[in-house]
């Protein structure tokens, strides 16, 4: 069975670019969560995605941040006009259903460095 | 609002020693907390979970944690560590709209 995936591992942005991050959940399961850590700083929720739907973005950044979790295909975590202060590694978390028990998988993450 | 606190950012140990690390929680109800691992450059591992029942729960790695509803604690234990347990070390609790709430890390390191 595989894991969560992320991609890319790293990711390496100057000021103003954009930056896609991407989350394949482990098969089967319909709910994804994106966290960020900040170095020095434990995680932080971001957004809770089921297919198709945002049930709650109360981490989100109100602005640049954007998620999706289409019917198809990965969710993404989407950053526009990146600043430094976005250099994190940013982890996914699955399950299968809602997370009542916390029993979310985590990806390995990907480390966004702004420059 | 719920929140954790992990008081120690670095703990050192001599491989071979016993290890506790550290964990508060603020919560309302009966909390379910977790305890996880990350190891350098890897994503983050459960290591075990406490939901009710016996309030010392035993997980992988040898790990176990104890949960003390009177001092609000759910530190982690075990007995002797080996250089492999270097990593990072986050409790959290699962909140009222079932989300994680993270403590900061505690990273371990390990002196031979």
């Amino acid at each position: 069975n595989a894991g969560v995936m992320q991609n890319p591992r790293h990711l390496v942005r100057r000021r103003g670019q954009e930056a896609r991050l991407r989350c394949s959940p482990v098969k089967g399961h319909s709910h994804v969560y994106w966290y960020r850590q900040l170095p020095e700083e434990g995680l932080k929720f971001m957004v809770y995605l089921q297919k198709e739907n945002i049930i709650d973005e109360s981490g989100m950044p109100k602005e640049r941040f954007s998620a999706e979790f289409p019917k198809e295909g990965p969710s993404i975590l989407r950053i526009q006009q990146v600043v430094r202060g976005d250099s994190a590694a940013y982890f996914c978390a699955s399950s299968p259903e809602l997370a009542g028990e916390g029993t979310q998988y985590f990806g390995p993450g990907t480390r966004l460095l702004v420059l | 609002a719920q929140s954790v606190t992990q008081p120690d950012i670095h703990i050192t140990v001599s491989e071979g020693a016993s290890l506790e690390l550290r964990c508060n929680y603020s919560y309302g109800a009966t909390p379910y907390l977790f305890w996880y691992v990350q190891s350098p450059g890897q994503g983050l591992q459960l290591l075990l979970k406490y939901f009710s029942g016996d309030t010392l729960v035993q997980g992988i790695k040898g790990f176990e944690a104890e949960f003390k509803r009177s001092q609000s604690s759910f530190n982690l234990r075990k007995p002797s560590v080996h250089w492999s347990d270097a990593a990072e070390y986050f409790c959290a609790v699962v909140d009222s709209n079932y989300q994680l709430i993270w403590g900061a890390g505690t990273k371990l390191i390990i002196k031979p």
